[in-house]
């Protein structure tokens, strides 16, 4: 089962931030939160990972707590294309047993609105 | 710099065949997993080769098998297809140091008739 617990759908403007929490109280101090997104019929993309430090790409920024029991993905300027299932993951990172796959739950239906 | 490739992109097939999907990884990445997505759910994972090993297996039955070449690319084996075989099969590959972030192909589509 997914160690994660994220909202079923959300919807978002064109032109703002969307922000996608996610829920992982059991997440173990070796574990990575992974944020993974999937457009319609497409393979999954990745999008960003962090272990205990907030961090930031070209795609988007991951807010991680301080207990590191939660955590949020921001996308700052939400367009159309934008639109997607988001999954956020936890794992280890690693070879072997359960260190090797991802586990997907259901993710965040995001929704952005013209 | 190319992402995964997946062949062929879509296939069908009747119920007892056997079918061979393709993946090759990006350059420099040593790992291949397997993914299988029914539809209205999120991918499940099938199999993990790292080095032409298997290193993970998901709760897939034996008709499931896969291996791995000495280039990295890898093949998946499905036989006696069923029809709740029809799917999404994703590969993903990864880089054998750090974060091992995965990425996605853009899979093959099989429809089992």
């Amino acid at each position: 089962d997914a160690k994660t617990t994220q909202p079923t759908s959300m919807d978002c403007a064109e032109g703002r931030a969307a922000n996608l929490p996610c829920n992982h109280s059991t997440i173990s101090g070796n574990e990575y939160v992974y944020w993974y997104r999937q457009i319609h019929s497409q393979g999954p993309q990745y999008i960003i990972h962090g272990l205990k430090n907030n961090e930031t790409n070209e795609m988007a920024s991951l807010i991680i707590t301080e207990d590191r029991k939660s955590s949020t993905l921001i996308l700052p300027h939400a367009t159309l294309r934008d639109t997607a299932v988001y999954y956020c993951i936890v794992r280890v990172a690693g070879y072997g047993g359960s260190q090797g796959n991802l586990i997907f739950g259901k993710g965040t239906k995001l929704s952005v609105k013209p | 710099d190319a992402g995964v490739t997946q062949s062929p992109t879509h296939l069908i097939k009747t119920r007892g065949q056997h079918v061979t999907l393709r993946c090759s990884p990006i350059s420099g990445h040593k790992s291949v997993s397997w993914y299988q997505q029914v539809l209205g759910q999120g991918p499940q994972f099938i199999f993990q080769y790292y080095e032409k090993e298997e290193r993970g297996r998901g709760n897939f039955p034996d008709r499931f098998s896969a291996r791995q070449f000495p280039n990295y690319s890898s093949e998946l084996n499905v036989n006696a297809l069923l029809l709740g075989d029809s799917a999404l099969y994703l590969c993903a590959s990864s880089f054998p140091q750090g974060a091992n972030e995965q990425y996605f192909g853009p899979g093959t589509r099989l429809t089992v008739t």
